[in-house]
């Protein structure tokens, strides 16, 4: 079955740590996506890449870092920097050919 | 830019009753438009897309939206509501030039509440 794996479903991060969350999609897909949600907020884009070894920063990337050196994933990493870490982030992809956002089931990031 | 406005936070409604969840966008042409679904917890699924076309879309789980021009509108609706319809509903635009390979704005969502 074809679809976006995320991992870990559930993260706890230390102060001063960086964590890095996973996004595998084998949809075959061309762009890649990282949102961040927050109860009332709806859904903020924090990076998206359209094709291997490029991406560009959404609304709220200050904190974060990503890399898309394979088509197949796009690691997010949220860095020491990043103050108010604590959401549930959802990665997604899409194609060129009228393919929608297709989403991952998400992780939660809570600081110890 | 484009932007998207759920003026309903929190919408109750009884098992059986019709639904209408509301979504205006602000674009300067047509644009792309979907409504995604998401229980607790989860991640977004796919209820239906307009591309272009009959302004009546048909989607999954029996619901349905109109785009209006004329109202920057894409309406949800469906006529009878089940317990499990239950979720978050978030509407989104997308940019056509951009394609579907871009990025998409959403609204902040309404959340559905069934009661038996």
């Amino acid at each position: 079955d074809g679809g976006i794996t995320q991992s870990p479903k559930y993260l706890f991060r230390k102060e001063g740590q960086n964590v890095t969350l996973s996004c595998e999609q084998n949809l075959n897909h061309d762009a890649m996506y990282w949102y961040r949600q927050d109860p009332g907020q709806g859904l903020r884009l924090i990076y998206y890449s359209q094709i291997v070894n490029d991406f560009q920063k959404g609304d709220i990337a200050e904190g974060y870092s990503v890399s898309r050196e394979k088509k197949e994933s796009f690691p997010l990493t949220v860095t020491s920097a990043q103050k108010n870490p604590t959401a549930f982030y959802l990665c997604a992809s899409s194609d060129r050919q009228n393919q929608p956002q297709h989403f991952g089931d998400g992780t939660r990031l809570s600081i110890l | 830019a484009q932007s998207v406005t759920q003026p309903d936070i929190h919408i109750t409604v009884s098992e059986g009753a019709s639904l209408e969840l509301r979504c205006n966008y602000s674009y300067g042409a047509t644009p792309y438009l979907f409504w995604y679904v998401q229980s607790p917890g989860q991640g977004l699924q796919l209820l239906l897309k307009y591309f272009s076309g009959d302004t009546l879309v048909q989607g999954i789980k029996g619901f349905e939206a109109e785009f209006k021009r004329s109202q920057s509108s894409f309406n949800l609706r469906k006529p009878s509501v089940h317990w499990s319809d239950a979720a978050e509903y978030f509407c989104a635009v997308g940019d056509p030039v951009a394609g579907t390979a871009s990025k998409l704005t959403f609204g902040t969502g309404t959340r559905l509440q069934v009661t038996l």
